[in-house]
């Protein structure tokens, strides 16, 4: 069964800061990994997927992550945090060709930018 | 192109009632989800349409709970009768193919407070 785990369900940096929300996850086929983003009373927004190929994925509003298969991560960066990216962020899985492509969330993690 | 619509955004009803939440996914998308975020809990996949027929009803809480897809288009969810542990965001998404390697597209969701 896959599962999904976000280290910390709250994060706070500084505005210039960097920003590390940190995702582990399990799965006994190569999964597609996601990272969601949801501003105050909107949907879930796609920020960035790793499917095949180049492991470094870059994403929207200046957002990476790296799918590391030796440590079952996909960890959500940013180099410097603006006031913005404030929001609660949530990992994903799902496996290739299972079950129609259901995802897997993690618990989320919400995101604080201090001025 | 217009995204994926849900209605209502916000729903308050007493325990006993009845609520039926409508989701119209983005034209052409043949696959659509409905996930629900209960407060503090992580988002879970309640079912899946390929068109109008139910692919994998697995989360689905109790019988309860009833989706439909009319002619393959817009969905709705009924919760007959509403408990209050069916307090929660519910959230549609669809993709255009089966794999996910897309990403889905969510609407922005129900929040359903039974009180």
């Amino acid at each position: 069964a896959q599962s999904v785990t976000q280290l910390g369900s709250h994060v706070s940096v500084s505005e210039g800061a960097l920003v590390l929300l940190r995702c582990n996850y399990s799965s006994s086929v190569p999964p597609y990994l996601f990272w969601y983003v949801q501003y105050p009373n909107q949907g879930l927004q796609l920020l960035l997927k790793y499917t095949t190929g180049a492991t470094l994925v870059k994403g929207i509003n200046g957002f990476e992550a790296e799918f590391k298969k030796s440590e079952t991560s996909f960890h959500l960066t940013k180099p410097s945090a603006h006031m913005s990216d404030a929001a609660e962020y949530f990992c994903a899985v799902s496996g290739v060709n299972n079950q129609g492509g259901k995802l897997i969330f993690g618990q989320g993690t919400e995101l604080s930018v201090k001025p | 192109e217009a995204g994926v619509t849900q209605f209502p955004s916000h729903s308050v009803i007493e325990k006993g009632q009845t609520v039926t939440l409508r989701c119209d996914p983005i034209s052409g998308h043949d696959n659509l989800y409905w996930y629900r975020r209960v407060m503090g809990k992580e988002i879970k996949f309640l079912l899946h349409f390929v068109k109008e027929s139910k692919q994998d009803e697995s989360g689905m809480p109790n019988n309860r709970f009833l989706a439909e897809r009319t002619g393959g288009t817009y969905s709705t969810l009924k919760v007959q009768p509403a408990e209050l542990e069916d307090s929660g965001v519910y959230f549609c998404a669809s993709s255009p193919g089966r794999e996910n390697r897309y990403g889905y597209t969510f609407g922005s969701g129900t929040r359903l407070t039974v009180v």
